[in-house]
């Protein structure tokens, strides 16, 4: 059974700043079965990734994903006020215990 | 406008069953797979089972197992899940979720969820 591992587990920025979270696979998946997804206090999740790099529908240019083997990165180049929230990684069936990202 | 909505959920003991329906629009519901997600309080999301577009083939998370089935009807548009044999450990949100490519659960459409309480 694969284990996802999210670092850090919370991101203190400021809206405008960059912010880079990490996922790790315990063994090495293919890149098409990594997704992304941030959630919202009282909101199911929300796809932004799939594939680990093709952005979901209605998903702004400033989520990016990368990565291959057992190192995945999910990338927002200037964070809006609404992209605080938590982010999970997943893979296939199995979720990581997620990032929290918020407010400096 | 893709939507699905859940319901079913409730208050139920130890050792009880709940039936949960999920009904979808917007969509060719016939022609994605579908994933059933259930969120505890406080904890992330945890995949419990999909199904294949056409009903043929399902698989169910280990701790379910034996449990719960998913199944579907197509004609209905509507997904289920019925939960035999509840534990504590299975009180939490339900989601359905609709798989973007099927069979990898990347999950590109969700409900609001249904909640589900097991306590006596």
């Amino acid at each position: 059974e694969i284990v996802l591992t999210q670092s850090p587990g919370t991101l203190s920025l400021s809206p405008g700043e960059r912010a880079t979270l990490s996922c790790r696979a315990s063994q090495s998946v293919t890149s098409h079965s990594l997704a992304w997804y941030h959630q919202k206090p009282g909101q199911p999740p929300r796809l932004l990734i799939y594939g680990a790099s093709n952005r979901a529908t209605g998903i702004p240019d400033r989520f990016s994903g990368g990565g291959s083997g057992t190192d995945f990165t999910l990338t927002i180049s200037r964070l809006e006020p609404e992209d605080f929230a938590v982010y999970y990684c997943q893979q296939s069936s199995t979720f990581g215990p997620g990032t929290k990202v918020e407010i400096k | 406008e893709v939507q699905l909505v859940e319901s079913g959920g409730g208050l139920v003991q130890p050792g009880g069953s709940l039936r949960l329906s999920c009904g979808a629009s917007g969509f060719l519901f016939g022609g994605y797979w579908m994933s059933w997600v259930r969120q505890a309080p406080g904890r992330g999301p945890e995949w419990v089972a999909h199904i294949r577009d056409d009903g043929s083939t399902s698989t169910h998370v280990e701790s379910v197992r034996g449990r719960f089935i998913i199944s579907r009807d197509n004609a209905k548009n509507s997904l289920y899940l019925q939960m035999n044999n509840l534990r504590a450990e299975d009180t939490a949100v339900y989601y359905c979720a609709r798989e973007i490519v099927g069979g990898l659960v990347d999950l590109d459409y969700w409900g609001q969820g249904t909640l589900v309480t097991v306590s006596s």
